[in-house]
């Protein structure tokens, strides 16, 4: 199966400032990556999928790039509302895997 | 408004079976694949399980092959998964989640909210 490596495992930052979290496979996945937000207590969130991919109702700061193995998601300035959990996901081959995640934390 | 409820969890003894359900509105829930996706306390995400338009094709991770059945009721717009031999290992929340469009993604949007399942003596 394709493991996928997130790190950081946490990531502390203020609010306005820039994220940027790394995905990498253990194998190729293509562009066949997509990232969720989670937040405590609620349902996991698509924000890209296909690597590059906003998915509907998603705000502008959040980007994703990356093929092959390497691959990131950035917030470009962080809102309050964004300090979460991100998880990588890939579907190039099965079993679907999920990245271990990051964690964005209020510094 | 998209909505998956999520229900049926609780605590089961080692052994035991549970069947949780998903109710979802606002599609047509006929036209998407749909899928499980577990994370155990203080892990990451799992899936599960997923399962065709017409339940005619389901597949599902190898740690629960013959021990969870996914099915679906399209008239009553439900997502079912059925736990058997379950194991301290299976604790966990378990969230439903449609395709992002009909045909085959493997892009889970959305989700419900997820119901935790415990297996415990």
């Amino acid at each position: 199966e394709i493991v996928l490596t997130q790190s950081p495992v946490t990531l502390s930052l203020s609010p306005g400032e820039r994220a940027t979290l790394s995905c990498r496979a253990s194998q190729s996945v293509r562009s066949f990556l997509a990232w969720y937000q989670h937040k405590p207590g609620q349902a996991p969130r698509l924000l890209i999928y296909d690597a590059s991919n906003r998915a509907t109702g998603i705000p502008a700061r959040f980007s994703g790039s990356g093929s092959g193995a390497d691959f990131t998601l950035t917030i470009s300035s962080l809102e309050p509302e964004d300090f979460a959990v991100y998880y990588c996901q890939q579907r190039s081959k099965w079993p679907l895997t999920f990245g271990g995640g990051t964690k964005v934390e209020i510094k | 408004e998209v909505q998956l409820v999520e229900s049926g969890g609780g605590l089961v003894q080692p052994g035991g079976s549970l069947r949780l359900s998903c109710a979802a509105s606002g599609f047509i829930f006929s036209n998407y694949w749909m899928t499980w996706v577990r994370q155990a306390p203080g892990k990451g995400l799992e899936w599960v399980a997923k399962i065709k338009q017409d339940g005619s094709e389901k597949y599902y991770v190898d740690s629960v092959k013959g021990r969870f059945t996914i099915s679906r009721d399209n008239a009553k717009y439900s997502l079912y998964l059925q736990m058997s031999s379950l194991r301290a290992e299976d604790t966990a929340m378990y969230y439903c989640a449609r395709d992002r469009i009909q045909l085959w993604s493997d892009w889970f949007d959305p989700w419900g909210q997820g119901t935790l399942v415990t297996v415990s003596s």
